[in-house]
Protein backbone atom coordinates (compact mmCIF):
# COMPACT_ATOMS: atom_id res chain seq x y z
CA UNK A 1 0.00 0.00 0.00
CA UNK A 2 1.09 3.58 -0.27
CA UNK A 3 2.04 5.91 2.29
CA UNK A 4 3.42 9.63 2.30
CA UNK A 5 5.43 10.74 5.19
CA UNK A 6 5.94 14.45 5.87
CA UNK A 7 8.36 15.72 8.64
CA UNK A 8 8.77 17.91 10.91
CA UNK A 9 5.12 17.90 12.61
CA UNK A 10 5.39 21.55 13.66
CA UNK A 11 8.30 23.66 13.77
CA UNK A 12 9.33 27.30 14.97
CA UNK A 13 11.76 29.35 13.31
CA UNK A 14 12.99 32.94 14.05
CA UNK A 15 12.50 35.28 10.92
CA UNK A 16 15.16 35.37 8.02
CA UNK A 17 16.62 31.97 8.91
CA UNK A 18 16.14 29.30 6.02
CA UNK A 19 13.56 26.54 5.91
CA UNK A 20 13.33 22.57 4.42
CA UNK A 21 10.34 20.43 4.62
CA UNK A 22 10.51 16.94 3.67
CA UNK A 23 7.80 14.83 1.80
CA UNK A 24 8.44 11.14 0.94
CA UNK A 25 5.82 8.53 -0.64
CA UNK A 26 6.27 4.68 -0.83
CA UNK A 27 4.79 2.42 -2.53
CA UNK A 28 3.99 3.73 -5.88
CA UNK A 29 6.33 5.38 -9.02
CA UNK A 30 5.60 8.54 -10.64
CA UNK A 31 3.43 9.93 -8.86
CA UNK A 32 2.55 14.17 -9.25
CA UNK A 33 3.48 15.36 -5.79
CA UNK A 34 2.29 19.12 -4.44
CA UNK A 35 2.81 21.69 -1.69
CA UNK A 36 -0.29 23.39 -0.12
CA UNK A 37 -0.38 25.62 2.36
CA UNK A 38 -3.61 26.30 4.60
CA UNK A 39 -3.57 29.55 6.41
CA UNK A 40 -6.16 29.79 9.19
CA UNK A 41 -9.46 30.68 8.40
CA UNK A 42 -8.84 29.92 4.61
CA UNK A 43 -8.49 27.41 2.37
CA UNK A 44 -5.94 24.95 0.27
CA UNK A 45 -3.75 27.17 -1.32
CA UNK A 46 -1.50 25.28 -4.84
CA UNK A 47 2.11 26.32 -3.88
CA UNK A 48 3.57 23.76 -6.02
CA UNK A 49 3.08 20.52 -8.24
CA UNK A 50 5.54 18.60 -10.09
CA UNK A 51 4.70 15.95 -12.63
CA UNK A 52 8.49 14.29 -12.85
CA UNK A 53 12.35 14.76 -11.31
CA UNK A 54 13.65 18.11 -11.46
CA UNK A 55 9.93 19.50 -13.29
CA UNK A 56 8.73 22.14 -10.93
CA UNK A 57 5.58 24.35 -11.58
CA UNK A 58 4.99 26.93 -9.21
CA UNK A 59 1.24 28.52 -8.67
CA UNK A 60 1.93 31.21 -6.61
CA UNK A 61 5.13 33.79 -6.41
CA UNK A 62 6.43 34.02 -3.20
CA UNK A 63 9.56 33.21 -1.22
CA UNK A 64 9.38 29.57 -0.88
CA UNK A 65 10.80 27.01 -3.43
CA UNK A 66 10.38 23.25 -4.17
CA UNK A 67 12.55 20.89 -5.51
CA UNK A 68 12.33 17.02 -6.70
CA UNK A 69 15.66 15.36 -6.40
CA UNK A 70 14.22 11.86 -6.50
CA UNK A 71 11.31 10.69 -7.94
CA UNK A 72 9.24 10.17 -4.64
CA UNK A 73 11.10 12.80 -2.61
CA UNK A 74 9.48 16.35 -2.84
CA UNK A 75 11.45 18.99 -0.68
CA UNK A 76 9.20 22.79 -0.18
CA UNK A 77 12.63 24.91 1.03
CA UNK A 78 12.85 28.74 1.82
CA UNK A 79 16.28 30.37 2.07
CA UNK A 80 14.47 33.65 5.07
CA UNK A 81 11.16 32.97 6.09
CA UNK A 82 8.96 35.85 6.55
CA UNK A 83 6.16 36.31 9.18
CA UNK A 84 3.75 35.42 6.48
CA UNK A 85 4.98 32.16 5.68
CA UNK A 86 3.55 31.15 8.76
CA UNK A 87 0.88 28.72 7.84
CA UNK A 88 -0.08 24.47 7.89
CA UNK A 89 2.07 22.80 4.95
CA UNK A 90 0.55 20.21 3.35
CA UNK A 91 2.52 17.09 1.19
CA UNK A 92 0.05 15.23 -1.61
CA UNK A 93 0.31 12.72 -4.35
CA UNK A 94 -1.67 11.83 -6.82
CA UNK A 95 -2.07 8.53 -9.21
CA UNK A 96 -1.42 9.17 -12.90
CA UNK A 97 -3.11 7.10 -15.33
CA UNK A 98 -2.90 8.00 -18.97
CA UNK A 99 -3.41 11.89 -18.60
CA UNK A 100 -5.47 12.54 -15.48
CA UNK A 101 -5.34 12.15 -12.53
CA UNK A 102 -7.54 9.86 -10.35
CA UNK A 103 -7.21 10.77 -6.39
CA UNK A 104 -5.21 12.72 -3.86
CA UNK A 105 -3.59 11.74 -0.73
CA UNK A 106 -2.20 13.86 1.42
CA UNK A 107 0.28 13.48 4.77
CA UNK A 108 -0.16 14.57 8.09
CA UNK A 109 0.67 18.37 7.58
CA UNK A 110 3.57 20.88 9.46
CA UNK A 111 2.41 23.81 11.56
CA UNK A 112 5.09 26.57 10.85
CA UNK A 113 4.77 29.06 12.65
CA UNK A 114 7.72 32.33 11.61
CA UNK A 115 8.60 34.15 15.15
CA UNK B 1 -10.97 30.27 -12.94
CA UNK B 2 -12.54 27.67 -11.13
CA UNK B 3 -14.36 28.67 -7.62
CA UNK B 4 -15.43 26.19 -5.14
CA UNK B 5 -18.22 27.44 -2.38
CA UNK B 6 -19.04 25.15 0.70
CA UNK B 7 -22.39 26.42 2.61
CA UNK B 8 -22.36 26.24 5.61
CA UNK B 9 -19.27 27.58 6.85
CA UNK B 10 -20.15 25.44 10.42
CA UNK B 11 -23.22 23.32 11.69
CA UNK B 12 -23.93 21.69 14.62
CA UNK B 13 -26.12 19.10 14.75
CA UNK B 14 -27.45 16.04 17.56
CA UNK B 15 -25.75 12.78 17.46
CA UNK B 16 -27.79 10.53 15.44
CA UNK B 17 -29.46 12.97 12.75
CA UNK B 18 -28.75 13.17 9.06
CA UNK B 19 -27.01 15.25 7.29
CA UNK B 20 -26.18 17.49 4.06
CA UNK B 21 -22.89 19.14 3.59
CA UNK B 22 -23.30 21.76 0.83
CA UNK B 23 -20.61 22.36 -2.47
CA UNK B 24 -20.78 24.46 -5.42
CA UNK B 25 -18.38 25.04 -7.94
CA UNK B 26 -18.61 27.70 -10.86
CA UNK B 27 -16.57 25.45 -14.05
CA UNK B 28 -18.62 22.57 -15.09
CA UNK B 29 -15.90 20.87 -16.48
CA UNK B 30 -14.49 18.69 -14.18
CA UNK B 31 -12.67 15.75 -14.27
CA UNK B 32 -13.74 14.80 -10.75
CA UNK B 33 -14.54 15.53 -7.10
CA UNK B 34 -13.27 14.34 -4.06
CA UNK B 35 -14.32 14.99 -0.47
CA UNK B 36 -12.11 15.22 2.45
CA UNK B 37 -11.79 15.13 6.30
CA UNK B 38 -9.72 17.09 8.22
CA UNK B 39 -9.16 16.90 11.79
CA UNK B 40 -8.05 19.59 13.56
CA UNK B 41 -4.11 19.98 13.07
CA UNK B 42 -4.11 17.08 11.08
CA UNK B 43 -3.96 16.19 7.03
CA UNK B 44 -6.47 16.00 5.09
CA UNK B 45 -7.98 11.85 4.71
CA UNK B 46 -9.76 11.49 1.53
CA UNK B 47 -13.51 10.25 2.05
CA UNK B 48 -14.91 9.87 -1.60
CA UNK B 49 -14.33 10.22 -4.88
CA UNK B 50 -16.80 11.05 -7.97
CA UNK B 51 -15.55 10.68 -11.50
CA UNK B 52 -17.37 13.05 -13.81
CA UNK B 53 -19.58 10.57 -15.13
CA UNK B 54 -20.65 9.11 -12.01
CA UNK B 55 -23.65 10.33 -10.26
CA UNK B 56 -23.15 8.94 -6.43
CA UNK B 57 -20.45 7.53 -4.54
CA UNK B 58 -21.48 5.52 -1.12
CA UNK B 59 -18.82 4.37 1.62
CA UNK B 60 -20.61 3.61 4.79
CA UNK B 61 -22.72 6.08 6.85
CA UNK B 62 -21.34 8.79 3.69
CA UNK B 63 -22.66 9.24 -0.12
CA UNK B 64 -21.81 11.76 -2.22
CA UNK B 65 -24.15 13.03 -4.86
CA UNK B 66 -22.33 14.86 -8.02
CA UNK B 67 -24.92 17.44 -10.72
CA UNK B 68 -22.15 18.39 -12.81
CA UNK B 69 -24.34 20.53 -15.06
CA UNK B 70 -25.43 22.35 -11.98
CA UNK B 71 -22.14 22.87 -10.42
CA UNK B 72 -23.19 20.99 -7.40
CA UNK B 73 -21.95 18.37 -5.09
CA UNK B 74 -23.84 17.37 -1.59
CA UNK B 75 -22.15 15.21 0.84
CA UNK B 76 -25.18 12.82 3.41
CA UNK B 77 -24.07 11.79 6.48
CA UNK B 78 -26.07 9.13 7.78
CA UNK B 79 -27.01 8.64 11.50
CA UNK B 80 -24.60 11.28 12.54
CA UNK B 81 -21.95 10.32 15.44
CA UNK B 82 -19.37 12.24 17.74
CA UNK B 83 -16.80 11.41 16.03
CA UNK B 84 -17.52 12.21 12.73
CA UNK B 85 -17.09 16.19 14.00
CA UNK B 86 -14.16 17.34 11.67
CA UNK B 87 -13.80 19.74 8.92
CA UNK B 88 -14.89 18.69 5.86
CA UNK B 89 -13.70 20.17 2.53
CA UNK B 90 -14.69 19.39 -1.14
CA UNK B 91 -11.99 19.33 -3.99
CA UNK B 92 -12.10 19.68 -7.77
CA UNK B 93 -10.06 18.72 -10.64
CA UNK B 94 -10.30 20.02 -14.19
CA UNK B 95 -9.29 18.92 -17.04
CA UNK B 96 -5.61 20.07 -17.29
CA UNK B 97 -3.14 17.28 -18.80
CA UNK B 98 -0.19 17.57 -16.32
CA UNK B 99 -1.88 19.96 -14.14
CA UNK B 100 -3.92 17.80 -11.51
CA UNK B 101 -4.60 20.84 -9.32
CA UNK B 102 -7.75 20.74 -6.84
CA UNK B 103 -9.44 23.26 -6.32
CA UNK B 104 -10.40 23.50 -2.70
CA UNK B 105 -13.97 25.15 -0.87
CA UNK B 106 -12.99 26.39 2.55
CA UNK B 107 -14.94 23.84 4.24
CA UNK B 108 -17.94 23.25 6.95
CA UNK B 109 -16.69 22.31 9.74
CA UNK B 110 -19.18 20.00 11.77
CA UNK B 111 -19.97 19.58 15.17
CA UNK B 112 -22.14 16.40 16.25
CA UNK B 113 -23.26 16.84 19.95
CA UNK B 114 -23.44 13.77 21.87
Amino acid sequence: SQTIHQWPATLVQPVGSPLSLECTVEGTSNPNLYWYRQAAGRGLQLLFYSVGIGQISSEVPQNLSASRPQDRQFILSSKKLLLSDSGFYLCAWSVKLGGGSIEAFFGQGTRLTVV
Amino acid sequence: KQEVTQIPAALSVPEGENLVLNCSFTDSAIYNLQWFRQDPGKGLTSLLLIQSSQREQTSGRLNASLDKSSGRSTLYIAASQPGDSATYLCAVRGFNFGNEKLTFGTGTRLTIIP
